[in-house]
C-alpha cells in the first residue's frame, strides 16, 4: 500500500482566493508529479520534480506553482483561484532505483471554484 | 511524437466473461508499460507492469496483460470479469531513458454487467 497523502480531499472556495494543495509521501521517493484530471477523464501533467529544489512545468500549461523544499513534500499553489481551475488534482511519486518503477498516486483533491 | 492510445472509451462485458481492454503505444526503444485502475473519487492504483521477459505479465486482482512488440500493444485481460472490476482503466508508458515522465492513455471505462 502506497503512502502518499493529499489534503484537503475536497475544497469549495471563492474566486480570487489563494489556495495550497498539500501532497506528502513517506516512501522517500525523489520523483513527484502533479496531474490535473477532470472527473473520469484523461490525466494532464502540470508539474513534476526530480528531487529537492528541482521543479519543472508539465505538458499542460497551468497557472499554479509548486515547490520542493523537502523530499517528502510537494505542495501546489494557486495565487488567485478562478472557476477555470475547477478540477481534480492528483499527486504521484515514483522511485528512481531499479527499472520501470510505477507511480504511486494519492486520492486527489477535488477543487471547486465558485 | 510519443503517444499512448486506448481506442475504446468504454467496454461492456457480462460478469463471468473474459475481458480485454486495449492499449497501443508509439514510443521509441523499449519502454516500460503499466496499467492502472481508478475507482470513483480515488487516485490511480497500480495493477501491473512490463519491463522485459515473458510477454504475459500477471498483476493484482487476477488481471494480466499481454505485451506484443511487433504490434506495439499491451492489452489488459482477465479470464472472468467481476462486477467489482467496473472502473476506469489507464494504460501508461515510460520511455526507457532520458525522462521520468509517464505518458498516459485517455482511459477506458469498464462496465461489468451482472
Amino acid at each position: 500500500e502506497a503512502d502518499i497523502y493529499q489534503t484537503p480531499r475536497y475544497l469549495v472556495i471563492g474566486t480570487g482566493k489563494k489556495i495550497t494543495l498539500e501532497c506528502s509521501q513517506t516512501m522517500g521517493h525523489d520523483k513527484m508529479y502533479w496531474y490535473q484530471q477532470d472527473p473520469g477523464m484523461e490525466l494532464h501533467l502540470i508539474h513534476y520534480s526530480y528531487g529537492v529544489n528541482s521543479t519543472e512545468k508539465g505538458d499542460l500549461s497551468s497557472e499554479s506553482t509548486v515547490s520542493r523544499i523537502r523530499t517528502e513534500h510537494f505542495p501546489l499553489t494557486l495565487e488567485s483561484a478562478r472557476p477555470s481551475h475547477t478540477s481534480q488534482y492528483l499527486c504521484a511519486s515514483s522511485e528512481s532505483q531499479g527499472s520501470g518503477q510505477p507511480q504511486h498516486f494519492g486520492d486527489g483533491t477535488r477543487l471547486s471554484i465558485l | 511524437a510519443q503517444s499512448v492510445a486506448q481506442p475504446e472509451d468504454q467496454v461492456n462485458v457480462a460478469e463471468g466473461n473474459p475481458l480485454t481492454v486495449k492499449c497501443t503505444y508509439s514510443v521509441s526503444g523499449n519502454p516500460y508499460l503499466f496499467w492502472y485502475v481508478q475507482y470513483p473519487n480515488r487516485g490511480l492504483q497500480f495493477l501491473l507492469k512490463y519491463i522485459t521477459g515473458d510477454n504475459l505479465v500477471k498483476g493484482s486482482y487476477g488481471f494480466e496483460a499481454e505485451f506484443n512488440k511487433s504490434q506495439t500493444s499491451f492489452h489488459l485481460k482477465k479470464p472472468s470479469a467481476l462486477v467489482s472490476d467496473s472502473a476506469l482503466y489507464f494504460c501508461a508508458v515510460r520511455p526507457p531513458s532520458g525522462t521520468y515522465k509517464y505518458i498516459f492513455g485517455t482511459g477506458t471505462r469498464l462496465k461489468v454487467l451482472a
